[in-house]
């Protein structure tokens, strides 16, 4: 059964600095993986996504990358700023005839002004 | 823009009641789901449906029902909510690759 891992489970970083979350599954034969973003009390916004074929996604100063093999993906964020602060979540499409998501239970990224 | 609407955002129930929550995409997606969060258990599927009229149970379909008569319409029903049904529900369609959620209900059963 697949699990997905994030960790760490908060993190708080000053304005300005780049920053690295980190998303880790168990199970290697993935078909995609989505991170999304979490304002508290509040729906998922989807951020990226990347195919298994794929290495990496960018969208503005978001970059995400994949290595299946090590079964590990990685959000980069780049000069933070405080409307950056969210939950971040990973989650893994196992198969392209599977319906479920295996969520993550995010990071909670504090960025402090 | 996709956009994926929930009826409420916020409900508050009594321990027995009947609850709908509606949930409506306009994206014409085939696939749709229901989840519910809970702080330090995450994201769990409750339910989902691939097509109209056709649902799937997910991991956790005990006290839940749902229903597709439309493809744009997935409604979670709590045939009699309880208060450990206490939670923030949210729906989620998709086609192809990319999944969208909703804004969220947040559920509370007193």
């Amino acid at each position: 059964k697949q699990e997905v891992t994030q960790i760490p489970a908060a993190l708080s970083v000053p304005e300005g600095e780049n920053l690295v979350l980190n998303c880790s599954f168990t199970d290697s034969a993935i078909y995609n993986l989505q991170w999304f973003r979490q304002d508290p009390g509040k729906g998922l916004t989807s951020l990226l996504l990347i195919q298994s074929s794929q290495r990496e996604q960018t969208s503005g100063r978001l970059n995400a990358s994949l290595d299946k093999s090590s079964g590990r993906s990685t959000l980069y964020i780049a000069a933070s700023q405080p409307g950056d602060s969210a939950t971040y979540l990973c989650a893994v499409r196992s198969g392209a005839g599977s319906y479920q998501l295996t969520f993550g239970k995010g990071t909670k990224l504090s960025v402090i002004p | 823009d996709v956009k994926v609407t929930q009826s409420s955002r916020y409900l508050v129930k009594r321990t027995g009641e009947k609850v709908f929550l509606e949930c409506v995409q306009d994206m014409d997606h085939e696939n749709m789901f229901w989840y519910r969060q809970d702080p330090g258990l995450g994201l769990r599927l409750i339910y989902f449906s691939y097509d109209v009229k056709m649902k799937e149970k997910g991991d956790i379909p005990e006290g839940y029902s749902v229903s597709r008569e439309k493809k744009e319409r997935f409604s979670l029903i709590l045939e009699s909510a309880s208060t450990n049904q206490t939670s923030m529900y949210l729906c989620a369609s998709r086609t192809g690759y990319e999944q969208y959620f909703g804004p969220g209900t947040r559920l509370t059963v007193t």
